[in-house]
């Protein structure tokens, strides 16, 4: 596609449940990255994925979240046992690095809502 | 993880006037991206710096590597309403892929 896909773009969704947010990066990106951005905050990383390389998983908050990419196509992020402090528009961003100077393009985003 | 001092928070202006917010860092940055974030969507990019010193301009928009590489500035001429938006800060160390941004500032332009 032109751009970085994500669904679903709103997901509301009671405590304690789990929720499956995917992203679809822009055909022939080796890089894919998640972020977290809470209302009124900066873009906070989750983790990062590059070719079949092991991903970098350095952000993510607690064990209740998990992501997985097959080869370089398309990445689901599951939040187990959904809490509210979950809440938060959960972005992906793609990027072809050949070297460290890759711009990350982003999608529009999936809004979370745990209630 | 960290994050990058930007300011201001939010700026209210008027329509024709300059507008300027910086970032800062007490690391060294090899690599200093300005994006703009509408409601509803994703970050876009606007200016990538990848030398100190350098300084770039895209349409009424420029921004600035410090030449300590620890801070840039994004400069704004002659704004617009359609400027409005939240602009973030991003810096990359040497040797990473990842991306650390600042907390955004969000502008706002009356007519």
């Amino acid at each position: 596609g032109a751009g970085v896909s994500q669904s679903p773009s709103n997901k509301v969704t009671e405590k304690g449940k789990d929720v499956e947010l995917r992203c679809d990066p822009i055909s022939g990106h080796t890089a894919l990255y998640w972020y977290r951005q809470r209302l009124g905050q900066g873009l906070e990383f989750l983790i990062y994925f590059q070719g079949n390389s092991a991903p970098d998983k350095s952000g993510l908050p607690s064990d209740r979240f998990s992501a997985e990419r097959t080869g370089e196509s398309v990445s689901t992020l599951t939040i187990q046992r959904t809490q509210q402090e979950d809440s938060a528009v959960y972005l992906c961003a793609s990027s072809f690095l050949r070297e460290i100077t890759g711009e990350l393009f982003f999608g529009e985003g999936s809004r979370l809502t745990v209630l | 993880g960290q994050q990058l001092n930007q300011s201001p928070q939010s700026m209210f202006i008027q329509e024709g006037e300059d507008v300027s917010m910086n970032c800062t860092s007490s690391s060294i940055f090899n690599t200093w991206l300005w994006y703009k974030q509408e409601p509803g969507e994703g970050p876009v990019l606007l200016i990538a710096l990848y030398k100190a010193g350098e300084l770039t301009s895209n349409g009424r928009l420029t921004a600035q590597f410090g030449i300590t590489r620890k801070d840039s500035f994004l400069n704004i001429s002659a704004s617009i309403p359609s400027d409005v938006g939240i602009y973030f800060c991003a810096g990359r160390r040497a040797g990473s892929y990842q991306l650390t941004f600042g907390k955004g500032t969000k502008l706002s332009v009356i007519p």
